[in-house]
């Protein structure tokens, strides 16, 4: 596609619900980010994916959040068990190696 | 760890005027810097990207710059105009040898017509 895609555009969910969040990078692109924004915030890292490498999962706050990627292209971001903090805008960005890094428009995830 | 901060955190400016955002970061050992702009409820919007080999990048009425081995980066932007009113953000590699971006928190700007 023209650019990165994400999905859905906006979620409620329920305290204790299970969520994935879905990110379609631009073609050819081998780097895939997922940041988090909370309200006011800057963008806290979660989690990079280069190539066929590990991923680096140092950014991830909790074990109830992970994420892959399949076939080098799309990915996903789950987030077992809700709960409230969990409330933000998820960025997903995509790039070449080393190369500029374009985002999508986010996914707005609301826990009640 | 590599700690990027911007300076100031917020900027209003009256239409037409020339101004300078700046972004350091503790790790020099970079391979590029990106600068973004975020408008309120939207994504991120890539500005420029500057390679480490490189001193400054040009695109219309802004121009970014890098100084490597003292951990700095300026954006100019030139002739403001309401449009530009943003949050300005900076990006560089956590270490060299991973491509994750860390960012600043950001610059507020307004620009007042």
């Amino acid at each position: 596609g023209a650019g990165v895609s994400q999905s859905p555009s906006n979620k409620v969910t329920e305290k204790g619900k299970d969520v994935e969040l879905r990110c379609d990078p631009i073609s050819g692109h081998t780097a895939l980010y997922w940041y988090r924004q909370s309200l006011g915030q800057g963008l806290e890292f979660l989690i990079y994916f280069q190539g066929n490498s590990a991923p680096d999962k140092s950014g991830l706050p909790s074990d109830r959040f992970s994420a892959e990627r399949t076939g080098g292209s799309v990915s996903t971001l789950t987030i077992q068990r809700t709960q409230q903090e969990d409330s933000a805008v998820y960025l997903c960005a995509s790039s070449r190696h080393r190369d500029e890094a374009f985002f999508g428009q986010g996914t707005r995830l609301t826990v009640v | 760890k590599q700690e990027v901060t911007q300076i100031p955190a917020a900027l209003s400016v009256p239409e037409g005027e020339n101004l300078v955002l700046n972004c350091s970061f503790t790790d020099s050992a970079i391979y590029n810097l990106q600068w973004f702009r975020q408008d309120p409820g939207k994504g991120l919007t890539s500005l420029l990207l500057i390679q480490s080999s490189q001193r400054e990048q040009t695109s219309g009425r802004l121009n970014a710059s890098l100084d490597k081995s003292s951990g700095r980066s300026t954006l100019y932007i030139a002739a403001s105009q309401p449009g530009d009113s943003a949050t300005y953000l900076c990006a560089v590699p956590s270490t060299y040898n991973n491509n994750d971006m860390r960012f600043g928190a950001g610059t507020r700007l307004t620009v007042k017509p």
